[in-house]
């Protein structure tokens, strides 16, 4: 089975930019999405299919994948950008597990 | 728009059964688009993806809790249910229910979550 990577915890000063990385053999087959969670708050979803942004989602928000590596970027980084992000995808094509990431918290200073 | 709602007990007593409900408005748990999941978040953890239900009946269930899990569905009601047995205070969490879109081959996502229910195993 396969398991998702996170940095703990990434810092950011408001306004400059940021990366996430999500690290897993799964990355290799399949997309990685993205989700914010807020404290108290459900997660959102904010990057699918490994770079596409649902409706309603700021631009400043993007998405890339190199083999076994996801990347979430958040350019101009603002206070409402703070917050827990997690990756998710299926575990492979023998196993539908569905996977997260540990989870990396944001800090916007 | 599709909104979903958790609901079910708040506490719950060890080595009982946890039993809780997500209730889908605003469109219908009979569509061949979506999975059912439910995920829980224990206090000051990461998420945790518990199984899915498929509108034909269809489940999966991660294997770490697979021996005590059971997920449902009841189209009439447009809901789907959880029920995890013999639960001990490590099943303490938040847990959320979620729509899972079928994007394609390689492509599924969480794109609606319930706001999520906090359950206390204690006794």
């Amino acid at each position: 089975s396969s398991e998702l990577t996170q940095d703990p915890a990434v810092s950011v000063a408001l306004g400059q930019t940021v990366r996430i990385t999500c690290q897993g053999d799964s990355l290799r087959n399949y997309y990685a999405n993205w989700y914010h969670q807020k404290p108290g708050q459900a997660p959102v979803l904010v990057i699918y299919g490994k770079k596409k942004r649902p409706s309603g989602i700021s631009d400043r928000i993007s998405g890339s994948s190199s083999g076994n590596t996801a990347s979430l970027t958040i350019t101009g980084a603002q206070a409402e950008d703070e917050g827990d992000y997690y990756c998710n995808c299926r575990d492979s094509s023998n196993n539908p597990r569905r996977v997260f990431g540990g989870g990396t918290r944001l800090t916007v200073l | 728009q599709v909104q979903l709602q958790e609901s079910g007990p708040g506490l719950v007593e060890p080595s009982q059964t946890l039993s809780l409900t997500c209730t889908v408005s605003g469109g219908s748990v009979n569509s061949a688009s979506y999975y059912w999941s439910w995920i829980r978040q224990p206090p000051g953890e990461g998420l945790e993806w518990i199984g899915y239900i498929y509108n034909t009946g269809s489940t999966y269930y991660s294997p770490s809790l697979k021996s005590r899990v059971t997920i449902s569905l009841d189209t009439p009601k447009n809901q789907f249910s959880l029920n995890l047995n013999s639960v001990t205070a490590a099943d303490t969490a938040v847990y959320f229910c979620a729509r899972e879109t079928i994007l394609g081959p390689l492509e599924d996502a969480f794109d609606i979550w319930g706001q999520g229910t906090m359950v206390t195993v204690s006794s």
